[in-house]
């Protein structure tokens, strides 16, 4: 089955720096990557996800690339806030219907420092 | 439109004990997932429903472990008996028929504990 893992599983950046998240996926066949960002008590919230026949994903501040030969993603925060600070999960998902699961990696604690 | 609900946000239960958890989708979402988060970990699927038929039970611990969706809509989770393992936060989210456009929503969970 399929294997997520993330790194680093915490990360400290000043504020306004950029913050890089990594993740690498085992199964070849997956074909959609969603990031979540959980806030403390709060359930995971999408915040950008990429497809696997694009490379390359932009969202304001937040960008997401894939490596579909190299099996590996990443979320790139630029000029980050405090706001940013939480947790963030990579997933992976082979297939194109709902019946098809998400798997999550273990998570990024994300600190900004004032 | 609402989001994902559940309830309780928080319950306390002594080992061997029972507890269930409720969850509404949002209207419409035709797959509902529970999912089980343990402490510094990322959710872990226990089981997926497909409107009221379960279409992934596979890490489900069934031999304490219950879920059942009743005319497709809410669902619940049971946990009898109650191990110290056990403790974690349960996540309920759903998805509709463009799931991979629009991906999952999370609820904002139920936290176990038990003592």
């Amino acid at each position: 089955g399929e294997n997520v893992e993330q790194h680093p599983s915490t990360l400290s950046v000043q504020e306004g720096d950029s913050a890089v998240i990594k993740c690498t996926y085992s199964d070849s066949a997956s074909n959609y990557f969603p990031w979540y960002k959980q806030e403390l008590g709060k359930g995971p919230q999408l915040i950008i996800d990429i497809r696997s026949n694009v490379g390359e994903k932009k969202d304001q501040r937040i960008a997401v690339t894939l490596n579909k030969t190299a099996k590996h993603f990443s979320l790139h925060i630029t000029e980050t806030q405090p706001e940013d600070s939480a947790v963030y999960f990579c997933a992976a998902r082979a297939g194109y219907s709902s019946a098809s699961k998400i798997i999550f990696g273990s998570g990024t604690r994300l600190s900004i420092r004032p | 439109e609402a989001g994902v609900a559940q309830s309780p946000r928080y319950k306390i239960i002594e080992k061997r004990q029972s507890v269930a958890f409720w969850c509404n989708p949002i209207s419409g979402h035709a797959t509902l997932y529970w999912y089980q988060q343990i402490l510094g970990q990322g959710p872990k699927l226990l089981i997926q429903f497909q409107n009221n038929g379960v279409v992934d039970d596979s890490q489900l611990p069934k031999d304490r472990f219950s879920a059942e969706r009743l005319k497709g809509v809410d669902s619940t989770l049971k946990i009898q008996p109650a191990k110290l393992e056990d403790s974690a936060v349960y996540l309920c989210a759903s998805s509709g028929p463009l799931a991979v456009v629009d991906g999952y929503t999370f609820g904002s969970g139920t936290r176990l504990t038990v003592v």
